[in-house]
């Protein structure tokens, strides 16, 4: 069955960085793109980020846009979120999501269960 | 900026009809998904595309389209669909690609 499992969560101060990783089994992870999505708490979804299946196409939201990179190594069936200059507003569960396409669908089939960031001084 | 326009509260009566709608400028190009999310849990996707459901979603789930308006119809709602749900399109501008996600609905079973 399919499964992702983020990791790399926890507390960091304001302007700080964090890594988060997606370990992901029971699918061919090489074919398929994968997005990064986010909740701050009590709050709605939010999109943050895509990767192709080959890595040769990423796209992201504005708001995170130049702090974030996306980043995947299909030979670990990892998907990666480097977060730089991190602020409040970025605490939030992160969710890596499979994209039910190569390319770019945006109908997101299976999700993990959630890394917490929380940003705080 | 692109937006999906979500009623933030439904209540429906067990047993009965419910429609849950989406708004936006995106749905006039793209179909939109539908996600159920319950307190504590991970989204899951319950419609995507003109009107499909994945492996496991009850078919009183329903997906319906029109102009810029996407709509998630549950057909004798049950307890255990009280939810969150919300909805989903991609978008473009120039040569980015973006997904933008409704606000959400919360979703009261009476």
């Amino acid at each position: 069955q399919v499964q992702l499992v983020e990791s790399g969560g926890g507390v960091v101060q304001p302007g700080g960085s964090l890594r988060l990783s997606c370990a992901a089994s029971g699918f061919t992870f090489s074919s398929y793109g994968m997005h990064w999505v986010r909740q701050a708490p009590g709050k709605g979804l939010e999109w943050v980020t895509f990767m192709r299946f080959d890595g040769s196409n990423k796209y992201y939201a504005d708001s995170v846009k130049g702090r974030f990179t996306i980043s995947r190594d299909n030979s670990k069936n990892t998907l990666y979120l480097q977060m730089n200059s991190l602020r409040a507003e970025d605490t939030a569960v992160y969710y890596c999501a499979k994209d039910m396409d190569g390319d770019y669908g945006g109908d997101f089939d299976y999700w993990g269960q959630g890394t917490l960031v929380t940003v705080s001084s | 900026s692109s937006e999906l326009t979500q009623d933030p509260a439904v209540s429906v009566a067990l047993g009965q009809t419910v429609r849950i709608t989406c708004q936006g400028d995106s749905l006039r190009s793209y179909y939109a998904s539908w996600y159920q999310q319950k307190p504590g849990q991970a989204p899951v996707l319950v419609i995507y595309g003109k009107n499909n459901r994945p492996s496991g979603i009850p078919d009183r789930f329903s997906g319906s389209s029109s102009g810029n308006t996407a709509s998630l119809t549950i057909t004798g709602a049950q307890a255990e669909d009280e939810a969150d749900y919300y909805c989903n399109s991609r978008d473009s501008s120039g040569n980015h690609l973006i997904v933008i996600f409704g606000g959400g609905t919360k979703l009261t079973v009476l």
